[in-house]
């Protein structure tokens, strides 16, 4: 199975603060990955979808790029409702795979 | 509103089995692949199985292949995990997703953008 690796696991920020999120692919899988935001007790909420596209309804703050291993989500002004934990999914090859989050946490 | 929902969690014994299912509304459930992911507590989450519209294409995650089973009704609008051999490991919340497989140019992509409120599973003695 493809490996998803997330880093960083945790990160400490303010509001406003540019905060960037990485995930490499144990291989190359194109621009096969989308990136999933969590909050305590709900369901993921879809970011964006074949690396850089943004879902329908997401701040445009957010930003996916990247493509064959390296692949990053930049959120360019963190905002009160962006404290959550993010999660990266390929879905190059099955099993489909998510690395295992990067939660943002208050200053 | 298009929405799925999930039922059928609980708690079962190892070796037990459980049924979830998956209720779609506001959407015609039969025009997309359908998927669950499971998040064991305090865990990430895990991708565990999918169908296509028909029902005619299924895959699994390696450690459920041979006990779980995925299927739909597509004149229910619903989906369903059939899950054998439960064992500990497999204590989780069960989320239900919708596929939307976006097309960006010629290649396919998964965009679970639809999920329900989950379904808690604990296997325990």
């Amino acid at each position: 199975a493809i490996q998803m690796t997330q880093s960083p696991s945790s990160l400490s920020a303010s509001v406003g603060d540019r905060v960037i999120i990485t995930c490499r692919a144990s291989q190359g899988i194109r621009n096969d990955l989308g990136w999933y935001q969590q909050k305590p007790g709900k369901a993921p909420r879809l970011l964006i979808y074949a690396a850089s596209s943004l879902h329908t309804g997401v701040p445009s703050r957010f930003s996916g790029s990247g493509s064959g291993t390296d692949f990053t989500l930049t959120i360019s002004s963190l905002q009160p409702e962006d404290f959550a934990t993010y999660y990266c999914l390929q879905d190059y090859d099955y099993p489909r795979t998510f690395g295992r989050g990067t939660k943002v946490e208050i200053k | 509103e298009v929405q799925v929902v999930e039922s059928g969690g609980g708690l079962v014994q190892p070796g037990g089995s459980l049924r979830l299912s998956c209720a779609a509304s506001g959407f015609t459930s039969s025009s997309y692949w359908m998927t669950w992911v499971r998040q064991a507590p305090g865990k990430g989450l895990e991708w565990v199985a999918n169908i296509n519209q028909d029902g005619t294409e299924k895959h699994f995650l390696d450690s459920v292949k041979g006990r779980f089973t995925i299927s739909r009704d597509n004149a229910k609008n619903s989906l369903y995990l059939q899950m054998n051999s439960l064992r500990a490991e497999d204590t989780a919340v069960y989320f239900c997703a919708r596929d939307q497989d976006i097309v960006v140019v010629t290649a396919h992509h998964d965009a679970f953008d639809v999920w329900g409120p989950g379904t808690m599973v604990t296997v325990s003695s």
